[in-house]
């Protein structure tokens, strides 16, 4: 079965803080995603990774970025945490194939509120 | 472009019943359609995907979905909900050769027993 585990599922950080958070996946997937989740709004992707090194912005990457060193490792940082980055950051990993058919296996969120 | 839509934010149906969950879809050629679901505090789950081929898709749980060019739909169903049904689903799409998947809103099952 495919893994994915983020390194926190609860976080508090105040405003100006660096952030970090760290995703691995242990199937070998070539692409890596940074979603967040909020209601209402569903899933928004922030960043994706295609391969180590590769990024590719998404439809919000303002105010983060990321890094991916290592083929299974893929860390969101918040440079400098704002209020309205408090939300339910979702990570996910799929198989690339030359074509977007595969589904994609998510992680189980990290909850991060900023005060 | 590409985008999808659920319609609804929430369908309310009494166990036993059948169900649909709604969604529609807009992408330039041809689509890549996926239904996930989400547990109280859990990450999605993958659900089932249309790519190409039968136009009815059986996935996992019990669940389908029915793909229609046409309509541009992909509505998830299953013949005979279970309170364990009640979740978070969510529908996305994208197409042959590019990466980024959309997702919709969500749409919230509450199962009644």
């Amino acid at each position: 079965d495919v893994k994915v585990t983020q390194s926190s599922r609860y976080l508090v950080k105040r405003t100006g803080e660096k952030v970090f958070l760290e995703c691995v996946q242990d199937m070998d997937h070539e692409n890596m995603f940074w979603y967040r989740q909020d209601p209402g709004l569903g899933l928004r992707l922030i960043y994706f990774s295609y391969d180590v090194k590769m990024k590719e912005k998404g439809d919000i990457p303002e105010g983060y970025s990321v890094s991916r060193e290592k083929k299974e490792r893929f860390s969101l940082i918040l440079e400098s945490a704002s209020t309205n980055q408090t939300s339910m950051y979702l990570c996910a990993s799929s198989l690339w194939a030359g074509q977007s058919e595969n589904e994609q296996y998510f992680g189980p969120g990290t909850r991060l509120t900023v005060t | 472009a590409q985008s999808v839509a659920q319609p609804e934010d929430q369908v309310n149906v009494a166990e036993g019943n059948p169900l649909t969950v709604k969604c529609t879809y807009s992408v330039s050629g041809n689509p890549y359609l996926f239904w996930y679901v989400q547990y109280p505090n859990r990450g999605l789950q993958f659900l089932l995907k249309y790519i190409t081929g039968d136009n009815l898709v059986k996935g996992s749980y019990g669940f389908e979905a029915e793909f229609n060019k046409s309509q541009t739909s992909f509505h998830l169903k299953k013949p005979s909900a279970l309170v364990s049904d009640s979740a978070l689903y969510f529908c996305a799409v994208n197409h042959g050769g590019y990466q980024k998947v959309t997702f919709g809103t969500g749409t919230k099952l509450q199962v009644i027993p």
